[in-house]
């Protein structure tokens, strides 16, 4: 089954302490990318990978990193969490970027305390 | 930057009613997507737009993009409990790679 899958569901953390949401799409797919969506201002992008080795930043990048070594991983860090980044987070991959349909993982809600 | 601005941002519709939620972007977009996010889910594609004036249908949903290709407008007519969800657009912007997404509209349906 095609999919873009994500872990963890749900996290709570602490401020300053590491962490790393896996993101992994089995379709192929050359563009990969990190959304937050939070009340009332819809989907903000985070970061995109047009291929491995391929990053840039989004709308909303401070404060998080991400890496793609392989094509089918592409993994949000976030090295020193803050209660701003409070979230619900999603990653997308598409096959050749914006003009075609992305598929979304189910999602990564995670509370920083 | 480029930004996609989505009105409006709730819609609480009668069961069997019509409705209309409406995309602009500040400039130009080579394509615009449809999302539809039920609620607790993840957002789902509905249907891209390429071209000018172009009009797709989708059973009960309608889907328009502007002749300037700068607004894009659903309408889903005959409303179904089935149809609540938020329902964003989304357009390249800021660059050749981002995706902008508009804030979406939730829409709630009363029996």
């Amino acid at each position: 089954e095609a999919q873009v899958t994500q872990n963890p569901r749900y996290l709570i953390t602490v401020t300053g302490k590491k962490l790393t949401v896996t993101c992994s799409q089995n379709m192929n797919h050359e563009y990969m990318s990190w959304y937050r969506q939070d009340p009332g201002l819809g989907l903000r992008q985070i970061y995109y990978s047009m291929n491995v080795e391929v990053t840039d930043k989004g709308d909303v990048p401070e404060g998080y990193k991400v890496s793609r070594k392989e094509k089918r991983n592409f993994p949000l860090i976030l090295e020193s969490p803050s209660p701003n980044q409070t979230s619900l987070y999603f990653c997308a991959s598409s096959l050749e970027g914006l003009n075609t349909e992305a598929f979304f993982g189910q999602g990564t809600r995670l509370t920083v305390v | 930057g480029q930004q996609v601005m989505q009105i409006p941002q709730y819609q609480h519709v009668q069961e069997g009613e019509d409705f209309t939620t409406y995309c602009n972007s500040s400039t130009t977009l080579s394509n615009i997507q449809w999302y539809k996010q039920r609620p607790g889910g993840h957002p789902v594609f509905l249907i891209q737009l390429v071209k000018s004036g172009e009009v797709k249908k989708q059973k009960r949903l309608t889907f328009q993009f502007g002749e300037a290709k700068k607004n894009s407008s659903l309408h889903i007519t005959a409303t179904q409990t089935t149809d609540v969800g938020t329902y964003f657009c989304a357009g390249p912007g800021g660059g050749d790679y981002k995706l902008s997404f508009g804030a979406g509209t939730t829409v709630t349906v009363r029996a």
